[in-house]
């Protein structure tokens, strides 16, 4: 298994919601992304971890608060949101080599909007 | 700062012609830089890095440590090529990739 499976590919909340957004691979990654994508900009970094530990977090607001519960999976939990927060929200994933990342492997995004 | 900058927003070519998309990137050490590429309806993907020297469906793209640049190139440019194109860097040792503004190829038939 060559992928990166985000979930759900589109979710709409209200400002007062909970939810979360989820991230798989089976590649044996042990460094994960969250990337926020807006319409015709690049993506952005918001948190990174390696070995399930976090290791960036981009000044990220709190409302965003991430999760590695194993090797294999990376949630985003959601509450609070804002309609600027509106966005693609990519998963990522890659090898650690001497002691940095590599080449990133994408999920397809989870496209959010807060209402 | 480390910063990225692809100057050109959307480039138009015909097919067959050369392209080349260009990259600067700022960054005091030393970089490991890539050239990610997002078809139509496609995840966003690896095309090449630096440090492998490849060529990859034709595209080739060198390191210009003096110029600080990274301009990918290609000497026919395909239907196929249309994509957005993002030059990217990571600082060596680190997890932090930085992508440029992006740059849309289109290939006219």
């Amino acid at each position: 298994d060559t992928e990166v499976t985000q979930t759900p590919k589109h979710l709409v909340m209200g400002m007062t919601n909970k939810k979360s957004l989820k991230c798989e691979q089976h590649m044996g990654h042990r460094a994960m992304y969250w990337y926020k994508q807006k319409a015709k900009k690049p993506p952005e970094l918001m948190f990174v971890y390696s070995y399930e530990k976090l290791s960036i977090n981009e000044s990220v607001p709190s409302r965003f608060s991430p999760e590695c519960p194993n090797s294999s999976l990376l949630n985003l939990h959601l509450h609070a949101l804002q309609p600027e927060d509106s966005a693609l929200y990519l998963c990522a994933s890659s090898q650690v080599l001497a002691g940095g990342g590599g080449e990133l492997f994408f999920g397809e995004g989870s496209r959010l909007t807060v209402l | 700062a480390q910063r990225v900058t692809q100057p050109e927003k959307l480039l138009s070519v015909f097919k067959g012609a050369p392209v080349e998309l260009k990259c600067n990137y700022s960054y005091s050490g030393s970089p490991e830089l890539f050239w990610y590429v997002q078809y139509s309806r496609q995840r966003l993907q690896l095309l090449l890095r630096h440090i492998s020297r490849e060529s990859i469906k034709g595209f080739t793209a060198d390191l210009n440590k003096g110029e600080t640049s990274f301009h990918l190139k290609k000497p026919f440019a395909q239907e196929e090529d249309s994509a957005m194109y993002y030059c990217a860097f990571t600082n060596t040792g680190g997890f932090k990739t930085i992508f440029g503004a992006g740059t849309r190829l289109f290939v006219k038939a």
